[in-house]
Protein backbone atom coordinates (compact mmCIF):
# COMPACT_ATOMS: atom_id res chain seq x y z
CA UNK A 1 0.00 0.00 0.00
CA UNK A 2 2.91 2.32 -0.92
CA UNK A 3 0.30 5.20 -2.59
CA UNK A 4 2.33 8.24 -3.38
CA UNK A 5 6.21 8.05 -2.64
CA UNK A 6 8.17 11.00 -2.49
CA UNK A 7 12.07 11.09 -2.60
CA UNK A 8 14.36 12.31 -1.12
CA UNK A 9 12.76 13.15 2.16
CA UNK A 10 14.94 16.08 3.36
CA UNK A 11 17.72 18.14 1.08
CA UNK A 12 19.96 20.77 1.74
CA UNK A 13 21.23 22.63 -1.66
CA UNK A 14 23.04 26.15 -2.08
CA UNK A 15 21.26 29.17 -3.83
CA UNK A 16 22.12 28.21 -7.34
CA UNK A 17 22.19 24.56 -7.11
CA UNK A 18 19.76 22.45 -8.96
CA UNK A 19 17.68 19.10 -8.13
CA UNK A 20 14.44 17.08 -9.59
CA UNK A 21 12.06 15.81 -6.55
CA UNK A 22 10.69 12.59 -7.97
CA UNK A 23 7.25 11.13 -7.24
CA UNK A 24 5.71 7.77 -8.05
CA UNK A 25 2.12 6.86 -7.43
CA UNK A 26 1.20 2.76 -7.85
CA UNK A 27 -2.66 3.86 -7.68
CA UNK A 28 -2.91 4.07 -11.78
CA UNK A 29 -3.86 7.14 -11.07
CA UNK A 30 -4.16 9.78 -13.72
CA UNK A 31 -4.07 13.39 -12.82
CA UNK A 32 -0.86 14.12 -10.82
CA UNK A 33 -0.04 17.04 -8.79
CA UNK A 34 3.21 19.52 -7.24
CA UNK A 35 2.48 21.82 -4.36
CA UNK A 36 4.26 23.65 -1.59
CA UNK A 37 3.55 24.63 1.52
CA UNK A 38 4.96 27.59 3.40
CA UNK A 39 4.13 28.36 6.62
CA UNK A 40 1.45 31.19 7.11
CA UNK A 41 0.49 30.72 3.58
CA UNK A 42 -1.34 27.21 3.40
CA UNK A 43 -0.86 24.87 0.29
CA UNK A 44 -0.25 26.22 -3.15
CA UNK A 45 -0.34 24.39 -6.57
CA UNK A 46 2.83 24.64 -8.56
CA UNK A 47 2.23 22.36 -11.23
CA UNK A 48 0.06 19.92 -12.48
CA UNK A 49 -0.67 16.94 -14.76
CA UNK A 50 -4.07 16.13 -15.66
CA UNK A 51 -3.07 12.98 -17.59
CA UNK A 52 0.23 11.48 -19.45
CA UNK A 53 1.51 13.87 -21.36
CA UNK A 54 -0.20 16.80 -20.43
CA UNK A 55 1.30 19.76 -17.49
CA UNK A 56 -0.10 23.08 -16.64
CA UNK A 57 0.85 26.11 -14.48
CA UNK A 58 -0.69 26.11 -11.22
CA UNK A 59 -0.68 29.10 -8.52
CA UNK A 60 3.18 29.75 -8.05
CA UNK A 61 5.03 28.03 -11.69
CA UNK A 62 8.08 31.06 -11.73
CA UNK A 63 11.58 28.64 -10.73
CA UNK A 64 10.33 25.48 -11.31
CA UNK A 65 9.72 22.54 -14.22
CA UNK A 66 8.02 19.63 -14.42
CA UNK A 67 8.09 16.42 -16.56
CA UNK A 68 5.51 13.42 -16.57
CA UNK A 69 7.76 10.92 -17.19
CA UNK A 70 5.22 8.50 -17.80
CA UNK A 71 1.59 7.00 -16.09
CA UNK A 72 3.28 6.56 -12.97
CA UNK A 73 5.81 9.53 -12.22
CA UNK A 74 5.83 13.35 -12.38
CA UNK A 75 9.06 15.28 -11.33
CA UNK A 76 9.59 18.73 -9.76
CA UNK A 77 13.26 20.71 -10.87
CA UNK A 78 14.47 23.33 -9.82
CA UNK A 79 16.79 24.66 -12.29
CA UNK A 80 18.64 27.52 -10.07
CA UNK A 81 17.36 26.85 -6.60
CA UNK A 82 16.66 29.69 -4.85
CA UNK A 83 16.51 30.79 -0.71
CA UNK A 84 12.70 31.44 -1.40
CA UNK A 85 12.20 28.18 -2.67
CA UNK A 86 12.66 27.06 1.03
CA UNK A 87 9.76 25.04 1.46
CA UNK A 88 8.13 21.35 2.12
CA UNK A 89 7.16 20.24 -0.94
CA UNK A 90 3.89 17.84 -1.61
CA UNK A 91 2.89 15.59 -4.31
CA UNK A 92 -0.53 14.69 -5.34
CA UNK A 93 -2.37 12.11 -6.88
CA UNK A 94 -6.39 11.71 -8.20
CA UNK A 95 -7.96 8.96 -10.72
CA UNK A 96 -8.72 11.95 -12.88
CA UNK A 97 -8.67 15.95 -12.47
CA UNK A 98 -12.07 16.31 -14.37
CA UNK A 99 -13.92 13.45 -11.91
CA UNK A 100 -14.36 15.10 -8.19
CA UNK A 101 -12.47 13.01 -6.77
CA UNK A 102 -9.94 12.98 -3.27
CA UNK A 103 -6.31 13.39 -4.20
CA UNK A 104 -3.72 11.23 -1.97
CA UNK A 105 -0.90 12.94 -1.03
CA UNK A 106 2.86 11.48 -0.35
CA UNK A 107 4.82 12.47 2.70
CA UNK A 108 6.44 15.21 1.67
CA UNK A 109 10.05 16.51 0.74
CA UNK A 110 11.44 19.43 3.36
CA UNK A 111 14.03 21.25 1.10
CA UNK A 112 15.99 23.90 2.39
CA UNK A 113 18.31 26.77 -0.20
CA UNK A 114 21.26 27.87 1.61
CA UNK B 1 -10.09 33.94 -7.27
CA UNK B 2 -10.84 31.90 -4.58
CA UNK B 3 -10.11 32.09 -1.23
CA UNK B 4 -10.60 29.73 1.95
CA UNK B 5 -10.39 30.67 5.12
CA UNK B 6 -10.42 28.18 8.42
CA UNK B 7 -11.48 29.21 11.91
CA UNK B 8 -10.15 28.95 14.20
CA UNK B 9 -6.58 28.84 13.54
CA UNK B 10 -5.97 26.51 16.79
CA UNK B 11 -8.52 25.06 19.31
CA UNK B 12 -7.64 23.13 22.51
CA UNK B 13 -9.99 20.66 24.02
CA UNK B 14 -10.38 18.42 26.73
CA UNK B 15 -10.78 15.13 25.73
CA UNK B 16 -14.80 13.30 25.16
CA UNK B 17 -15.83 16.76 23.94
CA UNK B 18 -17.29 17.47 20.86
CA UNK B 19 -16.23 20.52 18.59
CA UNK B 20 -16.42 21.79 15.14
CA UNK B 21 -14.18 23.56 13.08
CA UNK B 22 -15.28 25.97 10.60
CA UNK B 23 -14.20 26.39 6.55
CA UNK B 24 -15.30 29.44 4.16
CA UNK B 25 -14.53 29.81 0.86
CA UNK B 26 -15.48 32.95 -1.49
CA UNK B 27 -16.65 31.35 -4.91
CA UNK B 28 -19.44 28.94 -4.98
CA UNK B 29 -18.36 27.58 -8.35
CA UNK B 30 -17.11 24.38 -6.98
CA UNK B 31 -16.69 21.02 -7.69
CA UNK B 32 -16.70 19.62 -4.31
CA UNK B 33 -14.69 20.59 -0.71
CA UNK B 34 -12.33 18.28 0.70
CA UNK B 35 -10.86 17.75 4.54
CA UNK B 36 -7.65 16.65 5.47
CA UNK B 37 -5.86 15.58 8.25
CA UNK B 38 -2.00 16.86 8.54
CA UNK B 39 0.24 15.55 11.34
CA UNK B 40 3.57 16.96 12.06
CA UNK B 41 6.04 16.30 9.67
CA UNK B 42 3.34 14.05 7.59
CA UNK B 43 1.69 14.61 4.39
CA UNK B 44 -2.05 14.85 3.77
CA UNK B 45 -4.58 12.37 4.56
CA UNK B 46 -8.04 12.90 2.76
CA UNK B 47 -10.75 12.71 5.86
CA UNK B 48 -13.82 13.27 4.10
CA UNK B 49 -14.81 14.84 0.18
CA UNK B 50 -18.61 16.03 -0.16
CA UNK B 51 -19.70 16.68 -3.56
CA UNK B 52 -21.26 20.37 -4.65
CA UNK B 53 -24.37 18.24 -4.75
CA UNK B 54 -24.08 16.86 -1.29
CA UNK B 55 -25.41 18.44 1.51
CA UNK B 56 -22.98 16.69 4.50
CA UNK B 57 -20.76 13.32 4.36
CA UNK B 58 -19.69 10.78 7.44
CA UNK B 59 -17.01 8.76 8.39
CA UNK B 60 -16.91 7.53 12.10
CA UNK B 61 -17.28 9.93 14.44
CA UNK B 62 -16.37 12.90 11.61
CA UNK B 63 -19.34 14.94 10.06
CA UNK B 64 -19.10 17.18 7.33
CA UNK B 65 -21.25 19.81 6.04
CA UNK B 66 -21.48 21.72 2.76
CA UNK B 67 -23.86 25.05 2.16
CA UNK B 68 -22.13 25.95 -1.06
CA UNK B 69 -24.92 28.50 -1.30
CA UNK B 70 -23.56 30.50 1.84
CA UNK B 71 -19.62 29.16 1.02
CA UNK B 72 -19.43 27.55 4.07
CA UNK B 73 -18.36 23.87 5.74
CA UNK B 74 -18.40 22.22 9.24
CA UNK B 75 -16.44 19.26 10.54
CA UNK B 76 -17.71 18.13 13.53
CA UNK B 77 -15.80 15.97 15.63
CA UNK B 78 -17.61 13.55 18.08
CA UNK B 79 -16.28 12.41 21.15
CA UNK B 80 -12.49 13.81 20.41
CA UNK B 81 -9.61 11.44 21.49
CA UNK B 82 -6.00 12.92 21.88
CA UNK B 83 -5.19 11.05 18.60
CA UNK B 84 -7.02 13.51 17.14
CA UNK B 85 -4.80 16.14 17.41
CA UNK B 86 -3.39 17.43 13.99
CA UNK B 87 -3.77 20.27 12.20
CA UNK B 88 -7.40 19.98 9.99
CA UNK B 89 -7.26 21.47 6.63
CA UNK B 90 -10.07 22.44 4.22
CA UNK B 91 -9.50 22.52 0.59
CA UNK B 92 -12.18 23.61 -2.43
CA UNK B 93 -12.01 22.14 -5.90
CA UNK B 94 -12.83 24.95 -8.08
CA UNK B 95 -14.16 25.20 -11.27
CA UNK B 96 -12.15 26.32 -14.20
CA UNK B 97 -8.78 28.53 -13.74
CA UNK B 98 -5.44 27.16 -13.02
CA UNK B 99 -5.63 26.34 -9.06
CA UNK B 100 -7.91 23.61 -9.16
CA UNK B 101 -7.75 22.68 -5.23
CA UNK B 102 -7.57 25.81 -3.34
CA UNK B 103 -6.72 25.07 0.52
CA UNK B 104 -7.18 27.19 3.85
CA UNK B 105 -4.49 27.41 6.54
CA UNK B 106 -5.24 24.82 8.54
CA UNK B 107 -6.70 24.68 12.00
CA UNK B 108 -4.33 23.12 14.69
CA UNK B 109 -6.78 20.85 17.05
CA UNK B 110 -5.11 19.51 20.35
CA UNK B 111 -7.10 16.99 22.09
CA UNK B 112 -5.94 17.24 25.85
CA UNK B 113 -6.23 13.44 28.19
Amino acid sequence: NAGVTQTPKFQVLKTGQSMTLQCAQDMNHNSMYWYRQDPGMGLRLIYYSASEGTTDKGEVPNGYNVSRLNKREFSLRLESAAPSQTSVYFCASSEDIRESQPQHFGDGTRLSIL
Amino acid sequence: KQEVTQIPAALSVPEGENLVLNCSFTDSAIYNLQWFRQDPGKGLTSLLLIQSSQREQTSGRLNASLDKSSGRSTLYIAASQPGDSATYLCAVHTQGGSEKLVFGKGTKLTVNP
